[in-house]
């Protein structure tokens, strides 16, 4: 079952910041949250993940709550490439095995308009 | 350096059939996972594999499904019999030991009809 919520659709002007929601609010301490884009026909691609600090990469900022029940993911100047479905994912370990698996969520499907 | 890819891209066979659905990882990546999305739902994870040994197939469905991964490099996963229901899309990603991200392959779109 998804531990995640997000908005189903959200439009964006090319060159504006584009700011992705979600909620976890059922989140364990020591899962992470990870967030991952597919552009059409392709697979999922990873943006970036955070525990608790907010994260910054050359792809996004990953803004997390202090109570780490939901999360930003910001994409600074959308461009029309940024057209994506994005999936907000928590990442669970599986602590028999020492492995982990990802749990997604339904995705936002970002439109960036010219 | 290649990515994850998987074989076929696109599969369409009839209830009842049996079809086989393969994955080449990241060379040299130990763990590979495969996960689905079906119709309106959500990707959700199948199973994970460390070399050749099955690590967690907690996701899947039910025994019709069986993923092997024979040496630890390529891995199957093969649906008999195929059910309507099991149309979707199936990925697979890997990723080496301690690695913060999986890289997912683009996905063979399974179509039972």
């Amino acid at each position: 079952d998804a531990k995640t919520t997000q908005p189903t659709s959200m439009d964006c002007a090319e060159g504006r910041a584009a700011n992705l929601p979600c909620n976890h609010s059922t989140i364990s301490g020591n899962e992470y949250v990870y967030w991952y884009r597919q552009i059409h026909s392709q697979g999922p691609q990873y943006i970036i993940h955070g525990l608790k600090n907010n994260e910054t990469n050359e792809m996004a900022s990953l803004i997390i709550t202090e109570d780490r029940k939901s999360s930003t993911l910001i994409l600074p100047h959308a461009t029309l490439r940024d057209t994506a479905v994005y999936y907000c994912i928590v990442r669970v370990d599986v602590v028999t095995s020492g492995t982990y698996k990802y749990i997604f969520g339904t995705g936002t499907r970002l439109k960036v308009l010219a | 350096e290649a990515g994850v890819t998987q074989f076929p891209s696109h599969s369409v066979i009839e209830k009842g059939q049996t079809v086989t659905l393969r994955c080449d990882p990241i060379s040299g990546h130990d763990n590979l996972y495969w996960y689905r999305r079906v119709m309106g739902k959500e990707i959700k994870f199948l199973l994970h594999f460390v070399k050749e040994s099955k690590q967690d197939e907690s996701g899947m469905p039910n025994n019709r499904f069986l993923a092997e991964r024979t040496g630890g490099t390529y891995s199957t996963l093969k649906v008999q019999p195929a059910e309507l229901e099991d149309s979707g899309v199936y990925f697979c990603a890997s990723s080496d030991q301690g690695a913060v991200e999986a890289f997912f392959g683009q996905g063979t779109r399974l179509t039972v009809v």
